[in-house]
């Protein structure tokens, strides 16, 4: 079946260090992707989408590009600050399954 | 803005107690979800609903029930609470297909 898989963390970086986490799926036809950030106590609220192959979604200084040929979708940002603080989630959504699929979630700290 | 709101932030039953997990989104949304989330184990569906009075299992319904007599309202049900059921609950509804998902807070549920 249709899967998600990302590097679990923690992840720990200096404020204004390039951030990476990787995102790659598995799915038998052509999803959505997502990333979703749950700040500490809250819910999960939509970071980014991106629904075709080399679409690029952005939000927040964050960015990540829909790779077709690498079934990726990986998080990037090019410095991060304390607030940034949040465990990151990869996420897609099938046709054919019609169910979100969720990763397991990237814990990520900033330190000053 | 959208909203979703799950009717308590804490909670904290007896084994055995019969539970009732409340969400209600005022954005008019077909789709409502119920998932937990436990470390390790990221978001696992429990169930999810495309209309009133509609449900369907998700990954983990054992021991879970749903009922959805309005729209905007999901409820979730432990049967018989566990221990095994000590978890944060999270509620989400969509409008359907590829758009995202709006969360709740969640619900840390304490079963003792």
């Amino acid at each position: 079946g249709d899967s998600v898989t990302q590097m679990e963390g923690p992840v720990t970086l200096s404020e204004e260090a390039f951030l990476t986490i990787n995102c790659t799926y598995t799915a038998t036809g052509y999803p959505s992707l997502f990333w979703y950030v749950q700040y500490p106590g809250e819910g999960l609220q939509l970071l980014l989408k991106a629904t075709k192959a080399d679409d690029k979604g952005s939000n927040k200084g964050f960015e990540a590009t829909y790779r077709k040929e690498t079934t990726s979708f990986h998080l990037e940002k090019g410095s991060v600050q304390v607030s940034d603080s949040a465990v990151y989630f990869c996420a897609l959504w099938e046709t054919s399954y019609d169910k979100v699929i969720f990763g397991p979630g990237t814990s990520l700290s900033v330190i000053p | 803005d959208v909203k979703v709101t799950q009717s308590s932030r804490y909670l904290v039953k007896r084994t055995g107690e019969k539970v009732f997990l409340e969400c209600v989104q005022d954005m008019d949304h077909e789709n409502m979800f119920w998932y937990r989330q436990d470390p390790g184990l990221g978001l696992r569906l429990i169930y999810f609903s495309y209309d009133v009075k509609m449900k369907e299992k998700g990954d983990i319904p054992e021991g879970y029930s749903v009922s959805r007599e309005k729209k905007e309202r999901f409820s979730l049900i432990l049967e018989s609470a566990s221990t095994n059921q000590t978890s944060m609950y999270l509620c989400a509804s969509s409008s359907g297909g590829y758009q995202p998902q709006h969360f709740g807070d969640g619900t840390r549920l304490s079963i003792l």
